[in-house]
C-alpha cells in the first residue's frame, strides 16, 4: 500500500468554481501536512502546511487534516486560470531524525481551470 | 536573490558518464534534501543532509552520491550514467521555525537527459 494516495486527474472546473483536492496517507506519524502548487517545469512552490488536525485559510486557500481519518484537503475558491498547476499534498514525520526522511508526497492533481 | 537556486539547469549526457548538479541555499536552513521526479511527475525523496548527518532512501544507487562542502550546499554526484537516471532533480532546503512552524523551498530543478 502506498503511503500517500492522491487522484492524479485531471480534474476540470469552470472559472469561479469551488475546487477541493484530497489525499489519504496510511503513516499515523505525520504531523505535518504540506500542500505544493507546482507549474509545468517549475519547482514546487509551498502554499500551506498545517501541523497536526484542523483548518488553516489563506486567502481563497484553506487546508483541512482529518488525522482520525487520515484525509486531508485543499480546497480553492473563486478558482481563476492561474489556478491551473499540479497540486502535490506532502507529509512529514519531523520528530523521528528532525524531519530527515523528508517530504513523502502524493502524485499530484493535474488542476484546470476552464475560463 | 534566489533561496535555493541549482546548476546546471538542463543537463544531456550520455550513457557512462558522470556528471555532477550543484545546489545553494542562501535561507541558512540547516536540512537540505535532493529529490528526484520521474517522468510521471512522481516526486520521491532521494537524500537529506542535516548537521553532517546524511539519510539515504535505500532505493538509490549507490551511483549516486551527495557531497556537501558546506552548510549552503549539497552537491549531487552520479557516476555510471544509465538511461533510467533521466528524470528531474530538485534540491530543496528546510527549517523548523518557531512554534511548530515549518518552511521548505524547492530549487527551480535540473533536467537530466540521458541518451
Amino acid at each position: 500500500q502506498k503511503e500517500v494516495e492522491q487522484d492524479p486527474g485531471p480534474l476540470s472546473v469552470p472559472e469561479g468554481a469551488i475546487v477541493s483536492l484530497n489525499c489519504t496517507y496510511s503513516n499515523s506519524a505525520f504531523q505535518y501536512f504540506m500542500w505544493y502548487r507546482q507549474y509545468s517545469r517549475k519547482g514546487p512552490e509551498l502554499l500551506m502546511y498545517t501541523y497536526s488536525s484542523g483548518n488553516k485559510e489563506d486567502g481563497r486557500f484553506t487546508a483541512q487534516v482529518d488525522k482520525s481519518s487520515k484525509y486531508i484537503s485543499l480546497f480553492i475558491r473563486d478558482s481563476q486560470p492561474s489556478d491551473s498547476a499540479t497540486y502535490l499534498c506532502a507529509m512529514i514525520d519531523m520528530y523521528s531524525g528532525g524531519g530527515a526522511d523528508g517530504l513523502t508526497f502524493g502524485k499530484g492533481t493535474h488542476l484546470i481551470i476552464q475560463p | 536573490d534566489t533561496a535555493v537556486s541549482q546548476t546546471p539547469k538542463y543537463l544531456v549526457t550520455q550513457m557512462g558518464n558522470d556528471k555532477s548538479i550543484k545546489c545553494e541555499q542562501n535561507l541558512g536552513h540547516d536540512t537540505m534534501y535532493w529529490y528526484k521526479q520521474d517522468s510521471k511527475k512522481f516526486l520521491k525523496i532521494m537524500f537529506s543532509y542535516n548537521n553532517k548527518e546524511l539519510i539515504i532512501n535505500e532505493t538509490v544507487p549507490n551511483r549516486f552520491s551527495p557531497k556537501s562542502p558546506d552548510k549552503a550546499h549539497l552537491n549531487l554526484h552520479i557516476n555510471s550514467l544509465e538511461l533510467g537516471d533521466s528524470a528531474v532533480y530538485f534540491c530543496a532546503s528546510s527549517k523548523r521555525t518557531s512554534g511548530p512552524g515549518w518552511e521548505q523551498y524547492f530549487g527551480p530543478g535540473t533536467r537530466l537527459t540521458v541518451t
